[in-house]
């Protein structure tokens, strides 16, 4: 199916453990990210892509890692995940276009750690 | 990016137009003004964007002031499926590019 798709949808895993949320589209877009939305409060970028095998820290990276090595996925790995780290994870991509342009978001993850 | 300033809430009744307002005074002459909205629970769905001239697409009209310093989106009729957290985002592109700054936005609630 064309789009953006996350998976999973949801995850409960526990302090300490490792876990990677997936990034998918299909559109071939160059710029990929990844945000954290928690209750109440708007979305923050933690990691963007510019393009493949090229990534980049935004507002709250620490703790995250990401990788690109094929345009269309865009993984994000919690390292050891902590209570903190519980939020909903959105994935959006977009190209590049003269006059600005529109970023596609997937239905996120909703990740929380016990 | 600049900052930009929306009211927390609205409401709207079914059927009419929605106008909602956005302030962002400190605006760059490079800033694209964009609107999403985020239904909830779900991912933020882009709605509108613009530099300086009026634009107009299937789901919205903006209206950005002649000196740029804010803006207003219009949903010309409303319904109960537009019920959403609206957000007012500045972005220049070149290193900032598609690096989104989402406030509080603006719930609307829009009413039978």
């Amino acid at each position: 199916d064309a789009g953006i798709t996350q998976s999973p949808r949801y995850k409960i895993t526990e302090t300490g453990r490792q876990v990677t949320l997936m990034c998918h589209q299909t559109w071939s877009h160059s710029y990929m990210f990844w945000y954290r939305q928690d209750l109440g409060h708007g979305l923050r970028l933690i990691y963007y892509s510019a393009a493949a095998d090229i990534t980049d820290k935004g507002e709250v990276p620490d703790g995250y890692v990401v990788s690109r090595s094929k345009t269309e996925n865009f993984p994000l790995t919690l390292e050891s995940a902590t209570r903190s780290q519980t939020s909903v994870y959105f994935c959006a991509s977009s190209e590049v276009g003269a006059r600005g342009s529109e970023a596609f978001f997937g239905q996120g993850t909703r990740l929380t750690v016990v | 990016d600049a900052k930009t300033t929306q009211p927390t809430s609205m409401d709207c009744a079914e059927g009419r137009a929605a106008n909602l307002p956005c302030n962002h005074s400190t605006i760059s002459g490079n800033e694209y003004v964009y609107w999403y909205r985020q239904i909830h629970s779900q991912g933020p769905q882009y709605i509108i964007h613009g530099l300086k001239n009026n634009e107009t697409n299937e789901m919205a009209s903006l209206i950005i002031t002649e000196d740029r310093k804010s803006s207003t989106l219009i949903l010309p009729h409303a319904t109960l499926r537009d019920t959403a957290v609206y957000y007012c985002i500045l972005n220049a592109g070149g290193t900032s590019y598609g690096k989104l700054t989402f406030g509080q936005g603006t719930i609307l609630t829009v009413h039978p």
